[in-house]
């Protein structure tokens, strides 16, 4: 059974650093894009990132470029977002999901709140 | 950035009534349209791929159709777990986006 399970999110003050991560299981990690999304009441989906299988390709959103980086280690079958210079924007539920074109999984997502 | 728009925003239906969804893209997305599934509290979940390709273990009920700009998800006969919400996203172009989802109600 495949499961992307995130965790790491918090309440973070604006201009912290947060790192996100997503532990996969079922399925040959190495072998699969990923992404990440994340899911505000107000602006809906928005995706955030993915990365392909070896990590050698990434790809970011604009709003989220420079700041966030995605990245994954095989190893552990897991997969990160290092979240730096938060804002108050930023906060929303992040979601890992498998694949990085219409992913066939996904985590139920990881609260992340940016606020002093 | 390619705007996806659904509507209508909230569709309340009677179990086993048919239900439509629809999903507009601001430019065309040829086929590269995928529908999600999301249950409260639940994890969303791939129903179909290419505009019209059913996922795996996804019942025949679901069927999606359209190109270019405009899509159709349409469930036959509305199950009991069918209520939910339902997003569309394109993969077309980069940054891959979704729509504001529409929300199936009980009637």
């Amino acid at each position: 059974e495949v499961q992307l399970v995130e965790s790491g999110g918090g309440l973070v003050q604006p201009g912290g650093s947060l790192r996100l991560s997503c532990a996969a299981s079922g399925f040959i990690f190495s072998s699969s894009w990923m992404s990440w999304v994340r899911h505000t009441p107000g602006k809906g989906l928005e995706w955030l990132a993915y990365i392909k299988q070896d990590g050698s390709e990434t790809y970011y959103v604009d709003s989220v470029k420079g700041r966030f980086t995605i990245s994954r280690d095989n190893a552990k079958n897991s997969l990160y977002l290092q979240m730096n210079s938060l804002r108050a924007e930023d906060t929303a539920v992040y979601i890992c999901g498998k694949g990085g074109w219409y992913p066939d999984y996904w985590g139920q997502g990881t609260l992340v709140t940016v606020s002093s | 950035e390619i705007v996806m728009t659904q509507s209508p925003a909230t569709l309340s239906v009677s179990p086993g009534e048919r239900a439509t969804l629809s999903c507009r893209a601001s430019q065309s997305v040829s086929s590269s349209l995928a529908w999600y599934q999301q249950r409260p509290g639940q994890a969303l979940r791939l129903l179909i791929s290419a505009a019209s390709t059913r996922a795996t273990g996804i019942p025949a009920r679901f069927s999606g159709s359209g190109s270019g700009t405009e899509f159709t998800l349409t469930i036959s006969s509305l199950q009991s777990e069918d209520f939910a919400v339902y997003y569309c996203q394109q993969y077309n172009n980069w940054p891959r986006t979704f729509g504001q989802g529409t929300k199936v109600e009980i009637k």
